[in-house]
């Protein structure tokens, strides 16, 4: 079973800070990575998309992308109270096949 | 434009009981896939269809059936409901053959069964 991991959390930071949202995949292979924000009740949304390793920046937020070490993060600039929620890596396998596996998530708490 | 609709939102059952699970999307993606959502072990994938007349198991297929009916619908059935099976699903529909497209998600069907 290829694996996606994350931190559960709760992620606790004030608002204005930086929120820094870590994930590792097992998958050497996967070449499409997805960041999701989902609010307590709602479904997932997409925040961020990577395929290249380096950054990919879409205004306060900003992804990271690290094949060798088989790692990606989410970084959120300038907290705000509306970014609490829950983050969701998600990963593409590799084989090319259509099969999306989620982390668990990190439940993000910013504080005002 | 709708989306990915789910049916029904919310749903009640008794051990043993089934039922079925509608999901249809406008946006002519060719992957549907069928998750599901527990407190702690974020979003589970039970089933998915790469494209219409294919389907395959995900990580927890067990005590479920799909069926891929035309490239819009892809329905979900519990044929003997048990209380494991209480969660959230989630549909959701991809467009095939771009790996980096993302998935777009219904509203989700809170399921209990008691």
């Amino acid at each position: 079973q290829k694996e996606v991991e994350q931190n559960s959390g709760p992620l606790s930071v004030p608002e204005g800070a930086i929120a820094s949202l870590n994930c590792t995949y097992s998958d050497r292979g996967s070449q499409s990575f997805f960041w999701y924000r989902q609010y307590s009740g709602k479904s997932p949304e997409l925040i961020m998309s990577i395929y290249s390793n380096g950054d990919k920046e879409d205004g306060r937020f900003t992804a990271q992308l690290n094949k060798a070490s088989q790692y990606v993060s989410l970084l959120i600039r300038d907290s705000q109270p509306s970014d609490s929620a829950t983050y969701l890596c998600a990963v593409n396998e590799s084989g090319g096949y259509q099969k999306v596996t989620f982390g668990t998530g990190t439940k993000l708490q910013v504080i005002p | 434009n709708a989306g990915v609709t789910q049916t029904p939102k919310f749903q009640v059952l008794k051990t043993g009981q089934s039922m079925t699970l509608q999901c249809a999307q406008d946006m002519n993606h060719n992957s549907m896939y069928w998750y599901r959502q527990d407190p702690g072990m974020g979003l589970r994938l039970i089933y998915y269809s790469a494209s219409e007349g294919t389907t395959d198991k995900g990580e927890v297929p067990n005590g479920y059936n799909v069926s891929r009916l035309n490239k819009r619908e892809f329905s979900l059935r519990l044929e003997s409901a048990a209380p494991s099976q209480t969660s959230v699903y989630f549909c959701a529909s991809r467009r095939q053959g771009a790996v980096n497209t993302e998935a777009f998600f219904g509203q989700g069907t809170r399921l209990t069964v008691v």
